[in-house]
Parts: structure tokens; C-alpha cells; sequence
């Protein structure tokens, strides 16, 4: 399969408990977003990487929030001493460079957070 | 600020009635890409189309078709047709192409569901 996939799909977790999800991206694919949808809302955009670097975050990605990309690869989203109102579907999408017809992204399953 | 508004929280129509989804955008990018995705209650964003802010031919892929207007930024989509099967929430997104603008913006979806 060599489509956008994300690991857990589903985490439940205690307030105050830290998580961390993972995103492989297409292959061939050098830029990476996470994104976070709430219940009965589109996805918001988190962080946009380009290789290994963080090019731009939200302002919705608070100091609790933190994500990487090391080797330019797959991608991890921490999320420190959780709250309820972190509960969400995370999001990550992968797109390739070059072309306009590359705008298009490829979105992952996403990982289903909730918070108790 | 670019924004999308999906007016339509909600339709509901009966098997093979048509239905169009609306789709109103903001942006002072001249440049910039129109995006349709499905998400179906598995919850993976499903792409549609891409239109580009230059081409402005409305296209038809099988049931579906899409009008862009640029003079008055909509970019709607419709289903003839319509199937049990397309039962799901419907987002539109914005791509703007500008400097530090690397992120699809996506309206608060519309639900729809096919009754038979």
C-alpha cells in the first residue's frame, strides 16, 4: 500500500497524559501537514514540514503541541499533559513538490484522540 | 484572510434525486486551487477535484460536476443522480499559493445523506 498511513488510529487517554502519534507519508513525497478535526467540523491546519524542516505552524499548536520530522520521512505529533478539549481526529497529509497538479494532498486515516 | 464558508450544514434528499453543495471562498491570492473532498463515516478525506483559480471550465466526471465562479468566488458541486452510496460530509478547500500559505483551508463541510 503506499498511501498516507498513521499509527494509532484510535488512542484513548487520561488529562494529563502525554501521546504521541506517527504519520508515514507517500514515499515519494516531500512536504507534510498534520491537521486536527474537531466533531461536526472541517480538518485546521497544525504544521507544514518540507523535508525535515518545520516551515510554518498554527497558532492553534499551543507550547503543549510538538511535532517532527527527523530524517525528512515520517513524522511524530506529541501532545503533553493532554486535556479533553485535545480530543480529536489528527490528520496528516502528504504531497509531492514540483508541478501544480502535486498540490493535491493525500490524507491519512487519522488517529482518533479522546481524553477522559 | 482567506476563508471558506459552506453555507449547507445539512441535506437530505431521497435516491436519485440531483444535489448541489454549495461552496463560497475568500482569498486576495490571484493564484490559487479549489478542492472537493469526500469523507465518508470511515473518516479518511477522500480528494474529488482540484480546480486551479485559472481555469474556470466546469467539469463533469460520471455523476458528478463542478461549477467554478470566479466573479462570485463559488465553486459548487453537484450529483446527479444521486446514490445511497454517497452518503458522507462533503468539504470544500482552499489552496492559496503565496508565501508561507502552504495549507488547504477548508470549509465546515456538509452532511449529506441519500435516503432510498
Amino acid at each position: 500500500d503506499t498511501g498516507v498511513s498513521q499509527d494509532p488510529r484510535h488512542k484513548i487517554t487520561k488529562r494529563g497524559q502525554n501521546v504521541t502519534f506517527r504519520c508515514d507519508p507517500i514515499s515519494e513525497h516531500n512536504r507534510l501537514y498534520w491537521y486536527r478535526q474537531t466533531l461536526g467540523q472541517g480538518p485546521e491546519f497544525l504544521t507544514y514540514f518540507q523535508n525535515e524542516a518545520q516551515l510554518e505552524k498554527s497558532r492553534l499548536l499551543s507550547d503543549r503541541f510538538s511535532a517532527e520530522r527527523p530524517k525528512g520521512s515520517f513524522s511524530t505529533l506529541e501532545i503533553q499533559r493532554t486535556e479533553q478539549g485535545d480530543s480529536a481526529m489528527y490528520l496528516c497529509a502528504s504531497r509531492g513538490t514540483g508541478l501544480a497538479k502535486n498540490n493535491e494532498q493525500f490524507f491519512g486515516p487519522g488517529t482518533r484522540l479522546t481524553v477522559l | 484572510a482567506q476563508k471558506v464558508t459552506q453555507a449547507q450544514t445539512e441535506i437530505s434528499v431521497v435516491e436519485k434525486e440531483d444535489v448541489t453543495l454549495d461552496c463560497v471562498y475568500e482569498t486576495r491570492d490571484t493564484t490559487y486551487y479549489l478542492f472537493w473532498y469526500k469523507q465518508p463515516p470511515s473518516g479518511e478525506l477522500v480528494f474529488l477535484i482540484r480546480r486551479n483559480s485559472f481555469d474556470e471550465q466546469n467539469e463533469i466526471s460520471g455523476r458528478y460536476s463542478w461549477n467554478f465562479q470566479k466573479s462570485t468566488s463559488s465553486f459548487n458541486f453537484t450529483i446527479t443522480a444521486s446514490q445511497v452510496v454517497d452518503s458522507a460530509v462533503y468539504f470544500c478547500a482552499l489552496f492559496e499559493t503565496g508565501q508561507g500559505a502552504q495549507k488547504l483551508v477548508f470549509g465546515q463541510g456538509t452532511r449529506l445523506t441519500i435516503n432510498p
